[in-house]
């Protein structure tokens, strides 16, 4: 069966370091996967969608990668603050139809120490 | 530009009673339509998604609806609510091309 992988257990860093979430997945075969930030008790906020062809996207201090030969896209936030402490989802799209349905992975939390 | 309104954002109601939540995109036609449900410490679940008016498509039997009686607005119900709808419920829109999700600010719903 399909499955979306995220680290269940929360991610403690110090600010100004670099954050690393990983999204591992099988049985998929998407063309693109997204990431998303979602603070408690709010709607998910787009952040990022890499294609399969694409290899590295980056946004500001934001960094995705994503290998279809591992199935894994890896999430970097660089120079971390406080405010980047949220839960972070990855999501792939099944093509059906000519629609695209998102899944989603169930998120990992990351917390930003001062 | 777009944006995406979903009403209430909280909703106690008692076992039994019908439900109804609604949604509405402005800014952009035709858009891609889908309700979600994310219970407490679990992922996102989609339930229902629509690519046009009454077209809509169930991912998970149970005993909610969808409908989408015009062209941005999309419509979650339930006839009677059991205590295990309680949750999240999100609404969020993209427009047929792949460029994201846009997510309403949610419903939280408490069923007793």
């Amino acid at each position: 069966s399909q499955k979306i992988e995220q680290n269940s257990e929360a991610l403690n860093i110090q600010e100004g370091k670099t954050a690393t979430l990983t999204c591992n997945y099988t049985n998929y075969s998407p063309a693109y996967l997204q990431w998303y930030r979602q603070d408690p008790g709010r709607g998910p906020v787009f952040l990022l969608l890499i294609r399969e062809n694409e290899k590295e996207k980056r946004k500001e201090r934001l960094k995705v990668t994503f290998d279809t030969t591992l199935k894994q896209s890896l999430f970097h936030i660089t120079a971390s603050q406080p405010a980047d402490s949220a839960t972070y989802l990855c999501a792939l799209d099944n093509a059906s139809g000519g629609s695209y349905i998102p899944t989603f992975g169930r998120g990992t939390s990351l917390i930003v120490h001062p | 530009s777009q944006t995406i309104h979903q009403w209430p954002a909280t909703l106690v109601q008692p076992v039994g009673s019908p439900l109804s939540l609604e949604c509405t995109v402005e800014g952009t036609s035709n858009p891609n339509l889908y309700w979600y449900r994310q219970a407490a410490g679990r992922g996102l679940q989609l339930l229902f998604y629509s690519v046009g008016i009454g077209q809509i498509s169930s991912e998970v039997p149970q005993n909610l609806s969808a409908s989408r009686p015009q062209d941005r607005q999309f419509i979650l119900s339930s006839k009677k609510l059991l205590l295990s709808d309680s949750g999240f419920y999100l609404c969020a829109w993209s427009p047929g091309w792949q460029g994201g999700y846009t997510f309403g600010s949610g419903t939280r719903l408490t069923v007793v």
